[in-house]
């Protein structure tokens, strides 16, 4: 069975930093990009980063390029967000996500809550 | 930065058909993808490279692509099939790196 499991939101004040993490089970986890997506609070679902299989390319939207940084270690199939200098529209669950692309293998964790606020 | 346009709210009986559309410059040099997404809950995949249907999603889900705009077309809408449905692309820079989502569109089944 496919699981990937998030931890690490929480509440932060503004300015504040954390560090999301997720473990992947089910799948061979460095054949896929990985990616993080976000959803404020009754929102749409917004794509945060992504990085390569391999950890040698990474990308951002926007509005968390020079704050947020995603890594990945395939030893312990885990993918991260360091998420720093937060602010309260950063507020959101933050799920973790193997986006399908062209195939069907399409996986999503349960997500995580992060809450930027004093 | 480009965009993928959703219509907020969709509203159909049961039995109905109901079709959601999502427009992007980048729609006709990227694949695309639909999510259902219901409340307290991670989304599901219901359309992948614009008109596959993976094995776990009913028939009567499909769809389809036309230059600048795809369209998910939900054929005998079920109570169980209201939801959000988001479509999802990538920008037209080449790879499938910079991921977009649309705004979501509400599925209400009347």
């Amino acid at each position: 069975e496919v699981q990937l499991v998030e931890s690490g939101g929480g509440l932060v004040q503004p300015g504040g930093s954390l560090r999301l993490s997720c473990v992947a089970s089910g799948f061979t986890f460095n054949n896929y990009w990985m990616s993080w997506v976000r959803q404020a609070p009754g929102k749409g679902l917004e794509w945060v980063a992504n990085i390569k299989k391999d950890g040698s390319e990474k990308s951002y939207v926007d509005s968390v390029k020079g704050r947020f940084t995603i890594s990945r270690d395939n030893a312990k199939n885990s993918l991260y967000l360091q998420m720093n200098s937060l602010r309260g529209e950063d507020t959101a669950v933050y799920y973790c996500a193997a986006l399908a692309a062209i195939t069907d293998s399409d996986y999503w964790g349960q997500g995580t809550l992060v809450t930027v606020s004093s | 930065s480009e965009e993928l346009t959703q219509p907020p709210s969709v509203s159909v009986s049961p039995g109905q058909t109901a079709r959601i559309t999502c427009s992007g410059d980048a729609l006709p040099k990227q694949y695309a993808s639909w999510y259902q997404q219901k409340p307290g809950q991670a989304p599901v995949l219901v359309i992948y490279k614009d008109t596959e249907r993976p094995s776990t999603i009913p028939e009567r889900f499909s769809g389809s692509s036309s230059g600048t705009i795809i369209t998910l077309t939900i054929s005998g809408v079920q109570a169980e099939d209201e939801a959000d449905y988001y479509c999802q692309s990538a920008d037209s820079s080449g790879s499938y790196q910079n991921i977009l989502f649309g705004g979501g569109t509400k599925l209400t089944v009347l």
